[in-house]
């Protein structure tokens, strides 16, 4: 099984639409991560959280919003799909060490969404 | 502003014909440079983190060095399942926090 589960793999809705993208990991990181990736843009984040009362914005934050569950889940909404959050997005761990973050990211699968 | 490219964009080598990938950094606050793997439709998968100028790792046929202002991922006679799109990315600290950049990507084509 993988470290960091994405679900769904693959969704397509129409304008309006809620969209909840769910992320769980079995790594013990306390750190996650979601990100979109454009082609020709690379990887771009949107959210991330630190602990489970951590939540901080990212680059690209506008027209998203997350809810960190439990240290093992981390979730991403899209509370109106617009067709240019047309991307593939991708959940990411990584741990803390002594308070530091020096260590590298681990990705989920991703989940290919299409807003038509 | 904090940068991260890498190039070529795309590179086409036969089997068996080394090369190398660039990526070239202008960030401040630098603490780790860190190179994935991309296969299409799947996450980027880590291969290496390189900390300070003139640090070295290998795996397989890949070395990645690294300087004060770029890193290198050697290919060193490729076999076609190389094929990928290798990212670099950059951890630095900014605003009292830890911020990753991505450059684009390098997608690599080995042909048999």
């Amino acid at each position: 099984d993988a470290d960091v589960t994405q679900t769904p793999r693959n969704r397509i809705t129409k304008t309006g639409k809620r969209i909840m993208l769910e992320c769980s990991q079995t790594k013990g990181h306390d750190r996650m991560y979601w990100y979109r990736q454009d082609p020709g843009l690379g990887l771009r984040l949107i959210y991330y959280s630190f602990d489970v009362k951590d939540i901080n914005k990212g680059e690209i934050s506008d027209g998203y919003s997350v809810s960190r569950q439990a240290q093992a889940k981390f979730s991403l909404s899209l509370e109106s799909a617009i067709p240019n959050q047309t991307a593939l997005y991708f959940c990411a761990t990584s741990e803390s060490r002594g308070g530091s973050n020096t260590g590298e990211l681990f990705f989920g699968e991703g989940s290919r969404l299409t807003v038509l | 502003e904090d940068q991260v490219t890498q190039s070529p964009e795309a590179l086409r080598l036969q089997e068996g014909e080394s090369s190398s990938l660039n990526c070239s950094y202008t960030v401040s606050g630098l603490r780790g440079l860190f190179w994935y793997r991309q296969d299409p439709g799947k996450g980027p998968e880590f291969l290496f983190t390189l900390y300070s100028a003139g640090e070295e790792k290998e795996k397989e046929r890949l070395k990645a060095t690294l300087t004060k202002k770029e890193s290198f991922l050697h290919i060193t006679a490729p076999k076609p399942e190389d094929s990928a799109t290798y990212l670099c990315a950059v951890l630095i600290t900014t605003s009292g926090t830890y911020k990753y950049i991505f450059g684009t990507g390098t997608r690599l084509k080995v042909l048999a």
